[in-house]
C-alpha cells in the first residue's frame, strides 16, 4: 500500500507570493486531513475532508488560505498571499472510512522570506 | 489555548535509561490519546494509544500510563536505544468520530550511546 505521498517537499518564497500545496491520500482513503507545525510549537489541525466534501475547517487560519479535494481524491492546500508567519511545515493525513489510524504523509516545509 | 500540555521540551538520556514524556488535557470529552513518533524529514507515524479506560498499556518498550482523575498521562521507553532518538508528540482525541487530533507541543529525545 503506497503511503500519502505529499509535494513539493519543500517550498521558499517570497511574501506575498502564491503557493500550492499537494497530497494525494492512501487509495480508499474518504477522510483527508491538513495540519501545521510552526517553528517548535505543536502539530495544528487546518481542516478534515470526507471525500470531496468539507467536513471541518475550524483550523484554517484565514481566507488566504484554500483547501481543495478535487473528486475526493487528492488535495490542495493554495496560500494567497503567502505571508512570513505561514511559514512552517504542513502536514497531510488520511484514513479510513468511519474509521480512525490516520496516516501522515512526510509533510511540505514551506518557508515565505 | 493550548489543549495538551507536554513536558519537557527536549529530553537527553543515556542508552539503556528509562525517559518519561509527560502530557496533560483539559477537555474531558476526549477518549483516545495517542502518542505519535516523528523521524526528522519524516511525517509523525502512531506509536501507541491508550483509551481512559485502563490505567496503562505496553507495547514492547513503550508504555503510557494514563491517570484520568488528574487528567494526565505519560510516555515511559524502557531500555532505551539511540534509534529512539526522534520527536514525540502525544494528543487527544474523540476516538468516535474521526475528528482532529490535538497535538501536544513535542519532546525532541536524544538517546546517548
Amino acid at each position: 500500500e503506497a503511503g500519502v505521498t505529499q509535494f513539493p517537499s519543500h517550498s521558499v518564497i517570497e511574501k506575498g507570493q502564491t503557493v500550492t500545496l499537494r497530497c494525494d491520500p492512501i487509495s480508499g482513503h474518504d477522510n483527508l486531513y491538513w495540519y501545521r507545525r510552526v517553528m517548535g510549537k505543536e502539530i495544528k489541525f487546518l481542516l478534515h475532508f470526507v471525500k470531496e466534501s468539507k467536513q471541518d475547517e475550524s483550523g484554517m487560519p484565514n481566507n488566504r488560505f484554500l483547501a481543495e479535494r478535487t473528486g475526493g481524491t487528492y488535495s490542495t492546500l493554495k496560500v494567497q498571499p503567502a505571508e512570513l508567519e505561514d511559514s512552517g511545515v504542513y502536514f497531510c493525513a488520511s484514513s479510513r472510512p468511519g474509521g480512525y489510524g490516520y496516516t501522515f504523509g512526510s509533510g511540505t516545509r514551506l518557508t515565505v522570506v | 489555548q493550548q489543549q495538551v500540555k507536554q513536558s519537557p521540551q527536549s529530553l537527553i538520556v543515556q542508552k539503556g535509561g528509562i525517559p518519561i514524556i509527560n502530557c496533560a488535557y483539559e477537555n474531558t470529552a476526549f477518549d483516545y490519546f495517542p502518542w505519535y513518533q516523528q523521524f526528522p524529514g519524516k511525517g509523525p507515524a502512531l506509536l501507541i494509544a491508550i483509551r481512559p479506560d485502563v490505567s496503562e498499556k505496553k507495547e514492547g518498550r513503550f508504555t503510557i500510563s494514563f491517570n484520568k482523575s488528574a487528567k494526565q498521562f505519560s510516555l515511559h521507553i524502557m531500555d532505551s536505544q539511540p534509534g529512539d532518538s526522534a520527536t514525540y508528540f502525544c494528543a487527544a482525541t474523540v476516538y468516535s468520530s474521526a475528528s482532529k487530533i490535538i497535538f501536544g507541543s513535542g519532546t525532541r529525545l536524544s538517546i546517548r550511546p
